[in-house]
């Protein structure tokens, strides 16, 4: 079975520094998606950046980009430029490929980010 | 704006009740899955339905049950209520298997 883990319960980072949150997964298919969304209190989750796992290019959406390494297994997320409204609790998030059946989502425990002004 | 909205946003049953949680899609999103999110802790998936039939199910009873209509509405249906089943639901639809999910804002219930 598939899982996602997230290591690290809670992060803070001054506003306009950068941050890196965590992200292992485990998964014997080949082809797979993984995403990280936000979650802000008004609990609405947000795609912030996907990644198909055939690309070996990391994503970026603006200020937002992904280290991922296949072998590992690791998809951590970057925000660079922290603002005030990146405030939320951040999930990781893995999905089977096009081939696999079901397209569940398979989300870790989060990461609640904090902003300090 | 996800165009995905869910209703009520708050509810709350006591044990052994029957409840009904809806979604609404966007239109051409004719695939629907329903998640559990208890606090503290990622969701869950529960089923998710393609084109009004059910695509795949989590770890979750028969008491479980939802729907899917042709106007890109569904439900999640759940007989009787236990404590633990206090949570946030949270609808997401796509246009297409293969596609994004967007989520809805949750309808949080409690169980008393």
């Amino acid at each position: 079975a598939q899982t996602v883990t997230q290591s690290q319960p809670e992060m803070s980072v001054q506003e306009a520094e950068t941050v890196t949150l965590s992200c292992t997964y485990d998964t014997s298919e080949s082809d797979y998606y993984l995403f990280w969304y936000k979650q802000p209190p008004s609990r609405q989750m947000i795609l912030v950046i996907r990644q198909e796992a055939y690309k070996q290019q990391n994503a970026t959406e603006n200020r937002f980009s992904v280290n991922f390494q296949k072998a590992a297994k690791s998809f951590s997320l970057k925000i660079s430029d922290s603002q005030l409204g990146d405030a939320a609790m951040y999930f990781c998030a893995y999905r089977r490929g096009a081939t696999s059946g079901t397209y569940k989502y398979i989300f870790g425990t989060g990461t609640r980010l904090k902003v300090l002004a | 704006e996800t165009g995905v909205t869910q209703s009520p946003t708050h509810l709350i049953k006591t044990r052994g009740q029957q409840v009904t949680l809806r979604c609404s899609s966007q239109s051409g999103h004719n695939t629907v899955s329903w998640y559990q999110q208890a606090l503290g802790q990622g969701p869950q998936f529960i089923f998710q339905y393609y084109r009004e039939e059910e695509n795949g199910r989590g770890n979750f009873p028969p008491r479980f049950s939802g729907l899917q209509f042709p106007n890109y509405s569904s439900e999640l249906n759940v007989n009787a209520l236990e404590l633990d089943d206090s949570a946030l639901y949270l609808c997401a639809s796509s246009a297409g298997q293969n596609q994004p999910q967007h989520f809805g804002d949750g309808t949080r219930l409690s169980i008393l």
